[in-house]
């Protein structure tokens, strides 16, 4: 089936520095989406980016279809930004159906 | 407009109950799913409904757990009987065109 590996598994940073989020998924995707989920929270859909490049306030998403893999950069972190953020991808051939990664878990202290 | 609504929050339950989970979608979309979050596994698929049509029904979920979506506006989740090892927060989601919008999950623990 289809999977999808998130890196790093967690991340601890500096109030102030940069964020860069990879995720790399095992065969073709149709559609790409990065989610946040708060401490306890549900989960909240930041961006749709099956390909190309695409920005939404302080976040960057960079999708490489051929190679299968997506980045999300987060700019100049925030302590509000702690929490996990997971990778979805569905291969087109089922409707809308996503397949999660298993996060990476953002810590930023102050 | 009112987002995704799941109820009852948390539940504990005993082993071999039978637990119904449920969950409106936002109104107006199409597409509504069920999954399961735990720590090891992450968020696994249960049952995926397109215009109320069972589209994906979980698979290795098949025995125990039973989705229905009678209406557009309504959908349970029934586990029967529970073990342990169902203790997870439940989720659902709906979406029109691909966007998902998750409700706060349901919290089940299994005694």
């Amino acid at each position: 089936g289809q999977q999808v590996q998130q890196s790093p598994a967690s991340l601890v940073l500096q109030e102030g520095e940069n964020a860069e989020l990879q995720c790399n998924f095992s065969s073709t995707a149709t559609q790409l989406q990065w989610f946040y989920q708060s401490p306890g929270g549900s989960l909240v859909s930041l961006l749709s980016n099956p390909s190309g490049t695409k920005h939404t306030g302080r976040l960057t998403s960079t999708t490489v279809t051929k190679e299968r893999r997506s980045s999300l950069h987060i700019s100049s972190s925030q302590t509000t930004d702690s929490g996990t953020y997971l990778c979805a991808i569905d291969p087109g051939n089922m409707g809308y159906k996503l397949t999660f990664g298993t996060g990476t878990s953002l810590l930023v202290d102050p | 407009d009112a987002g995704v609504t799941q109820t009852p929050r948390h539940e504990v339950a005993e082993k071999g109950q039978t637990i119904i989970l449920k969950c409106e979608p936002v109104s107006g979309h199409n597409d509504l799913f069920w999954y399961r979050q735990t720590k090891i596994q992450g968020l696994e698929l249960l049952s995926y409904f397109r215009s109320k049509s069972l589209m994906e029904d979980g698979g290795a979920f098949k025995d125990r757990f039973k989705a229905e979506m009678l209406n557009s506006s309504f959908s349970t989740l029934k586990i029967q009987p529970t073990e342990p090892k169902d203790s997870a927060v439940y989720l659902c989601a709906s979406s029109l065109q691909g966007t998902l919008y998750f409700g706060e999950g349901s919290r089940l623990i299994v005694v």
